[in-house]
């Protein structure tokens, strides 16, 4: 069952606190993405990486942080620099014609 | 960069087609269009994408002008299922050191019974 995965679903973190977003995906796609929705808006680009062992920060990259060591696995560290990280995070992947495909999503919320 | 302007909301009923436009004045040439739809809580799913001219796949059609300044997303014979907010989205390709991904602030479509 090919696709991208995100783990966990729903995930709180206190103050201080850096916290990992798992995106996993076994569609073989070079690039990987992660995005930021917050409520009744659109999706802004935090990073996003080519190819592995390289990443590029996007629009909102202040206060998050990611790795690219395997073509499969690109997590998102939320750390506490960022002052406002509740929202709804989105990691996608793309081949080779480059169409985005979205796993289901991780909200994070701040205790 | 270009400026994504879509309806905020639009409602329809069953059975009707549905056509949703979005404006892209500021299009450059290697951008291309796409369009997303996303439930609540859920990741954006795919509809479709083009470049110029339309484009038909099973669940939609997406007419872009000469101009390519504007797109129209077209939903035939929508249901209720089809509630949901669409995303228009223009860009270029990241492979081309710059290309980036502009989302619109989406179209949220009730539709009724």
């Amino acid at each position: 069952d090919g696709g991208i995965t995100q783990s966990p679903k729903y995930l709180f973190r206190k103050e201080g606190q850096n916290v990992t977003l798992s995106c996993e995906q076994n569609l073989n796609h070079d690039a990987m993405y992660w995005y930021r929705q917050d409520p009744g808006q659109g999706l802004r680009l935090i990073y996003y990486s080519q190819i592995v062992n390289d990443f590029q920060k996007g629009d909102i990259a202040e206060g998050y942080s990611v790795s690219r060591e395997k073509k499969e696995s690109f997590p998102l560290t939320v750390t506490s620099a960022q002052k406002n990280p509740t929202a709804f995070y989105l990691c996608a992947s793309s081949g080779p014609g480059e169409t985005q495909y979205f796993g289901p999503g991780t909200r994070l919320l701040v205790l | 960069l270009a400026k994504i302007t879509q309806p905020i909301s639009m409602d329809s009923y069953e059975g009707q087609e549905v056509n949703i436009t979005c404006s892209h004045n500021n299009i450059a040439t290697n951008d291309y269009i796409t369009w997303y739809q996303q439930f609540p809580s859920q990741g954006p799913r795919f509809i479709i994408q083009g470049y110029k001219t339309k484009v038909t796949n099973e669940v939609a059609s997406l007419f872009i002008p000469a101009d390519r300044k504007s797109s129209t997303l077209s939903l035939p014979r929508v249901s209720l299922s089809d509630t949901a907010v669409y995303y228009c989205l223009v860009g270029g390709p990241f492979r081309n050191q710059g290309g980036k991904l502009i989302f619109g602030q989406g179209t949220e479509l009730s539709v009724k019974p």
